[in-house]
């Protein structure tokens, strides 16, 4: 099946600063997105974003399809913005085509 | 409110018991995914429903584990003779289409086995 390799695992910054985390894939993909786990554990959608770039406020996110990449930008982080964010994949290809595969995880903590 | 919802959002039981997780999704998903997440990973994918029928279940669905989903409604994943290794976030999550189109999860049934 598809893997998902997230990068970095972990990541500290200080408030305002900005981040970048990076999400890669194994094969061609029909869904990609990003979520952003709470401390209670739900998954938050971030974006679905199988493909080009979008925006939500300080967040951002692009996907390079050809290239099995993603990338979600955090600019001007917030304390709140800590936490796990997910990447996961959905295979373009094959019988499984419906489900995801998600990534480890980025751990981000934000420092005041 | 019309997110997935899942009852109960924790359970603790002693080894050797049943558990039963029920998932409501959002009303017009035909699709309805359980996923689970241990400590430190990444949910991974157990069983998917399209409408009632159940079309996939993982290698990681021992012969303990059931899902049922009547009428395509809502789901229930039930859990025979518990082990500890069964501790884990149990996640449901919704689509709608045919394709592969953006999930949605609910907050999780976080399961304790003592």
């Amino acid at each position: 099946g598809i893997q998902v390799e997230q990068s970095p695992p972990d990541l500290i910054l200080q408030e305002g600063a900005n981040s970048t985390l990076r999400c890669n894939f194994s094969d061609s993909v029909n869904n990609l997105q990003w979520f952003h786990q709470n401390p209670w554990g739900q998954l938050i959608n971030l974006f679905y974003i199988p493909s080009g770039t979008k925006q939500n406020g300080r967040l951002s996110a692009t996907t390079v399809a050809t290239e099995r990449y993603s990338l979600l930008y955090i600019s001007s982080s917030q304390t709140t913005d800590s936490g796990v964010y997910f990447c996961a994949a959905g295979p373009n290809s094959g019988g499984s085509n419906y489900k995801l595969t998600f990534g480890k995880g980025t751990l981000l903590t934000v420092n005041p | 409110d019309t997110g997935v919802s899942q009852d109960p959002r924790h359970k603790i039981t002693k080894r050797g018991q049943n558990v039963t997780f029920r998932c409501d999704p959002i009303s017009e998903h035909n699709r309805l995914y359980w996923y689970r997440q241990t400590l430190g990973q990444g949910p991974e994918f157990l069983t998917y429903f399209q409408n009632e029928a159940q079309l996939e279940k993982s290698r990681l669905l021992s012969d303990r584990f059931s899902a049922e989903r009547p009428k395509g409604s809502f789901s229930t994943l039930e859990i025979q003779r518990t082990e500890q290794g069964d501790s884990a976030m149990y996640l449901c999550a919704s689509s709608r289409g045919q394709w592969n189109t953006e999930a949605f999860f609910g907050q999780g049934t976080r399961l304790t086995v003592v």
